[in-house]
């Protein structure tokens, strides 16, 4: 099945600093969502967004839904060690109910 | 309001046998899928339920199925393991009403020997 391109794989960052990741499709999505996921468990929502163009934030998370509708951005800012684990961008089309997954970002913080 | 719960959390099979996995969504949310999540192939969408029928199926054999109940829960069923079974099985509850979004379960984590 399709999957979408993800990037970066993985990222070591320095506590405090800013952190951005991006999601991108050939397809059109009209729905975008990013979750985080910690090891052995199950993906957690972050944040979800409908509509083209979309900027929503959570806490320090911001993610925007491209104009294009074929790509997402996640950004975290002043990142804390909590933040470890790994981050995943989902889409679905118009044409079925099937979500895709990205590949996933790995993000360790360093203290 | 309670989240996704999935049963058993983990599981230990041997090659061979079969094993049913459940999940019970959120209250009110009529839609189910099922993931195999491992380290090298990511997440891997097996199937997706709505009132009782398969809406969605992925590219996996047909010793992987599923099933849902008019209660919305839901159970998948993998005959014959193989040592490639063994994943990390999400199950993601939906609510099915238009606006889509996917709340997962914590998973269980199979492991066939």
């Amino acid at each position: 099945g399709q999957q979408l391109n993800q990037s970066p794989q993985s990222m070591f960052i320095q506590e405090g600093e800013d952190v951005s990741m991006n999601c991108t499709s050939s397809s059109i999505f009209n729905t975008w969502l990013w979750y985080k996921q910690d090891p052995g468990e199950g993906p957690v929502l972050l944040i979800a967004l409908y509509k083209a163009g979309e900027l929503t934030s959570n806490g320090r998370l911001t993610a925007q839904f491209g104009i294009t509708r074929k790509d997402s951005f996640l950004n975290i800012s002043a990142s804390i060690p909590s933040d470890v684990g790994i981050y995943f961008c989902a889409g679905q089309g118009w044409s079925g109910n099937q979500f895709y997954f990205g590949t996933g970002t790995s993000l360790t913080v360093i203290p | 309001k309670a989240g996704v719960t999935q049963t058993p959390r983990y599981l230990i099979k041997t090659r061979g046998q079969q094993v049913t996995l459940s999940c019970s969504p959120i209250s009110g949310h009529r839609s189910v899928s099922w993931y195999q999540q491992t380290p090298g192939q990511g997440l891997q969408f097996l199937f997706e339920y709505f009132s009782e029928t398969q809406r969605n199926k992925g590219n996996f054999p047909g010793r992987f199925s599923g099933r849902q109940f008019s209660n919305s829960r839901s159970e998948m069923n993998v005959s014959t393991l193989e040592l490639g079974d063994s994943a990390l099985y999400l199950c993601a509850s939906i609510p099915g009403t238009g606006r889509e979004t996917q709340y997962f379960g914590p998973g269980t984590r199979l492991l066939v020997l």
